[in-house]
Formats: structure tokens, sequence, C-alpha cells
């Protein structure tokens, strides 16, 4: 299958920091990436679509001007989270569809806020 | 109704046994369909997809896909422990933009 990059896997970082995770789709062309939250335990939480060249598209309840994003190429997306809290700490999983539709996940980033 | 409903289990099968994991989806105009598997601490990984009514197989696994009933399954032959993990099932929802949605997954259980 198509493989799908996250760097980092893990981070932690002080309290009011931000932090930058970039997803890439290695292997294939990525006109849409998404990114996921995951919470122990719990379920996928999509978050936002990445679309190259234009606005992320952000789900309800999720703050736009705390997580942005950047899709600025069809290989790249990056989600920063700014001005982390401990409350963000979570898993933070990306994703990019191919060309048929199937969606491939990248292996998740860890995030640890002090 | 949710627009894709899974029991969360955990479902409990003997090793060698099969495994049958079922799905409903609400959006009758659906018409791709994955199962993805997802071990703890990791991220989701594409087992198989199924767009056309009936089964597809590829090796242990059998994704079968009702449209009439909005209806989808995997089954799991000759179970291992292996096994063992969360499965989400995904329908790309025409009528949300295309996006994928997940249902909230069925852990399952391999016995030894």
């Amino acid at each position: 299958g198509a493989v799908v990059s996250q760097h980092p896997s893990r981070v932690i970082c002080k309290s009011g920091t931000s932090v930058k995770i970039e997803c890439r789709s290695l292997d294939f062309q990525a006109t849409t990436m998404f990114w996921y939250r995951q919470f122990p335990k719990q379920s996928l939480m999509l978050m936002a679509t990445s679309n190259e060249g234009s606005k992320a598209t952000y789900e309800q309840g999720v703050e736009k001007d705390k997580f942005l994003i950047n899709h600025a190429s069809l290989t790249l997306s990056t989600l920063t989270v700014t001005s982390a809290h401990p409350e963000d700490s979570s898993f933070y999983i990306c994703s990019a569809r191919e060309g048929g539709g199937t969606q491939y996940f990248g292996p998740g980033t860890r995030l640890l806020v002090l | 109704q949710k627009e894709v409903e899974q029991n969360s289990g955990p479902l409990s099968v003997p090793e060698g046994a099969i495994a049958s994991l079922n799905c409903t989806y609400s959006d009758r105009g659906s018409q791709s369909f994955f199962w993805y598997r997802q071990y703890s601490g990791k991220s989701p990984e594409l087992i198989m997809f199924i767009y056309s009514n009936g089964d597809k197989e590829d090796g242990r696994f059998t994704a079968q896909l009702n449209k009439a009933s909005q209806y989808v399954s995997l089954l799991i032959r000759d179970s291992q422990p292996s096994d063992s993990a969360t499965y989400l099932c995904a329908v790309i929802v025409k009528n949300r933009d295309d996006k994928i949605i997940f249902g909230k997954g069925t852990r399952l259980h391999i016995l030894p």
C-alpha cells in the first residue's frame, strides 16, 4: 500500500510553545490530507481537511487559529499546534487520500505538553 | 442515526475460529467502504476496501457488502492472537463532500 510518513513521531514541549507536525505522502500525490486526533481509548476524531493550495476546512469545535494547517504541495501538509497546553496532549494522526479515494494513515505523532 | 455504526465490543473469539465484524451505514448513496485495523497506540492500517456488492477475499480476510441492507462486514478466518486489535469500518459519504467517515471501531480479542 501507499506510504505516509509523519515527523516527529513523539514530541514533548512546554506549555505555551508551538509544535509543528509534518505529514508526507511518499509515493503518491495527495490533493487531500486529513488531520485526526485520538485521545486514549477513544475513537479517531477528524480535526480538519487539508486541500493543496487552499485553506483547510475545520470540523466543528476545532479552533482554526490554534491548529494551523498548511498544505503547500501535493506531498506535504503541516499541522502547527500553537500555544500548546496540557489538554492538547494527544495522538495526532494524518492521512492522505490517493486518486482512487483510499486513505492511508501516517504513523502518528504523540504530543505531550508539560 | 449515526453515519457509520459498529458494536464497540469487545468481541472475544477463540484462536482458529472465524471472527465476524459488522458495520452499518446511513447514507444510501455511499459507494466506497474500507476496513482498517488499529493496534493499541498505533495508527490505523488499511486491511481491505470494497466497492461492489458481494464478497471480496484477501488471504484470511473477507469483506462483504450488501448495499440494499446498508451493511458491510469483515470476516477473519483462522483467527490468530495477532489479530487482536480495534477494527474500524469507514465509508466515503457522498453528502459529506466525499469524506471518509469512520465508525468508532470494534475491539476484537482472540483468545489463545
